[in-house]
């Protein structure tokens, strides 16, 4: 079945610095991808997204790459913020049995020391 | 105002009690999703609804029971909580085109004792 895969965490990082982190899926057909960030205490919000191969995502710095021929869809950021302090999930689009839901990876811990 | 409600925040109860969460929307859209987050898990769906005749089970439906009232409100009840069933829960919504996102609320914290 489809599923994404992301690095482990927790990540830890200092101000400045440069941030990956992986995330690999499989699935059929032509998924779209997104990652997602849940700062403490709240809810996901939806950070960036790709709907075909090639495409890229970018919002706050932040971009990820859809690359279908290693089947990964990264996120970078140059220059991570103390604010940048969250989960970050990585996410596709399941359209198996007629149904569209997402499908969701684990989920990194991120924290940026100033 | 927040466009995804969710209550309550919080709820502690004990092993074989009822648990109802509820979740409204402002949004206006059609489709509906209870997702549950354990740590190092991600979120897990557990039931969804595309329109108010529409309920579909998810990944991990054992347990749980929903009730779509209407286009805004969709309700997760817990018929018999056990303490495995402690997690945060999530509402979400989205429009019909799966390439948009899902909106989430803010999260019930449920304990089970």
């Amino acid at each position: 079945g489809n599923s994404v895969t992301q690095m482990e965490g927790p990540v830890t990082l200092s101000e400045e610095a440069f941030l990956t982190i992986n995330c690999t899926y499989t699935a059929t057909g032509y998924p779209s991808l997104f990652w997602y960030v849940q700062y403490p205490g709240e809810g996901l919000q939806l950070l960036l997204k790709a709907t075909k191969a090639d495409d890229k995502g970018s919002n706050k710095g932040f971009e990820a790459t859809y690359r279908k021929e290693t089947t990964s869809f990264h996120l970078e950021k140059g220059s991570v913020q103390v604010s940048d302090s969250a989960v970050y999930f990585c996410a596709l689009s399941d359209r198996r049995g007629g149904a569209q839901k997402l499908v969701f990876g684990q989920g990194t811990r991120l924290t940026i020391n100033p | 105002d927040a466009d995804v409600t969710q209550t309550p925040r919080n709820r502690i109860t004990k092993t074989g009690k009822r648990i109802m969460l509820e979740c409204s929307q402002t949004k206006g859209h059609d489709r509906m999703y209870w997702y549950r987050q354990d740590p190092g898990l991600g979120l897990r769906l557990i039931y969804y609804s595309f329109d108010v005749k529409d309920i579909n089970k998810g990944e991990i439906s054992d347990g749980y029971s929903v009730s779509r009232q209407a286009q805004a409100k969709f309700s997760l009840s817990l018929e018999s909580a056990i303490p495995n069933q402690t997690a945060l829960y999530f509402c979400a919504t989205s429009d019909v085109d799966i390439r948009n996102e899902q909106f989430f609320g803010p999260g019930t914290r449920l304990t089970v004792l």
